[in-house]
């Protein structure tokens, strides 16, 4: 059964550092997400994209966090500037066109030092 | 999106139902009811989404009631491995952007 798969599994990073948090969406879907759980509060949604741009964010995805698809397979999550309140679990998701149900990733936890 | 209320917790057996409630009594005529879970420390998995009929698929049962202003998840013979966190969450098919908006869910924990 496809799968939506996450690279690193967990990235330590200092403080100021920019990293890259990669994901592999299943592939005919269309639909990319980027959430984040914060270790003991709720998933929270960061960012949704198709079609290439940006179609909905939430207030915590701001100009510190950038996403991309590079290429036909790859969805990537930039923060610049990693700050300890970072520190979270970060979670991609995707879905295909015609159905609303998301497929998530096993996520990667990022700390920021 | 309607909001959603359901209990903190709750126990069971193994291999009796675990029947999970959710109460969204401001629930909207478009909007659907979907469960997902999220086992410790995983990504959320979708479970099941409805209207207004009964679903059913090979992981649970969605048994909404007629003024669809609460449903059930059914897991018909809980196992160990069902041990989760379980969110009901009410959208609109399709909405832009169709973030899910997660709240406290409900701790399941199956015992043996």
């Amino acid at each position: 059964e496809p799968e939506v798969t996450q690279t690193p599994s967990h990235q330590v990073t200092q403080m100021g550092q920019e990293v890259i948090l990669r994901c592999v969406p299943i592939s005919n879907h269309l639909y990319f997400y980027w959430y984040r759980q914060i270790l003991g509060q709720k998933v929270e949604f960061l960012v949704s994209f198709y079609n290439n741009e940006i179609s909905e964010k939430s207030e915590i995805f701001d100009d510190q966090f950038s996403v991309e698809r590079p290429d036909g397979s790859n969805f990537t999550l930039k923060i610049r500037s990693t700050k300890l309140e970072d520190s979270a679990m970060y979670f991609c998701a995707s879905r295909p066109s015609g159905a609303y149900e998301q497929y998530f990733g096993p996520g990667t936890r990022l700390t920021v030092t | 999106d309607a909001k959603t209320t359901q209990p903190t917790s709750m126990d069971c057996a193994e291999g009796r139902a675990a029947n999970l409630p959710c109460n969204h009594s401001t629930i909207s005529g478009n909007e659907y009811v979907y469960w997902y879970r999220q086992i410790h420390s995983q990504g959320p998995q979708y479970i099941i989404h409805g209207l207004k009929n009964n679903e059913t698929n090979e992981m649970a049962s969605l048994i909404i009631t007629e003024d669809r202003k609460s449903s059930t998840l059914i897991l018909p013979h809980a196992t160990l491995r069902d041990t989760a966190v379980y969110y009901c969450i009410v959208r609109v098919a399709g909405a832009s952007g169709s973030r899910l908006t997660f709240g406290e869910g409900t701790q399941l924990t199956v015992n043996p």
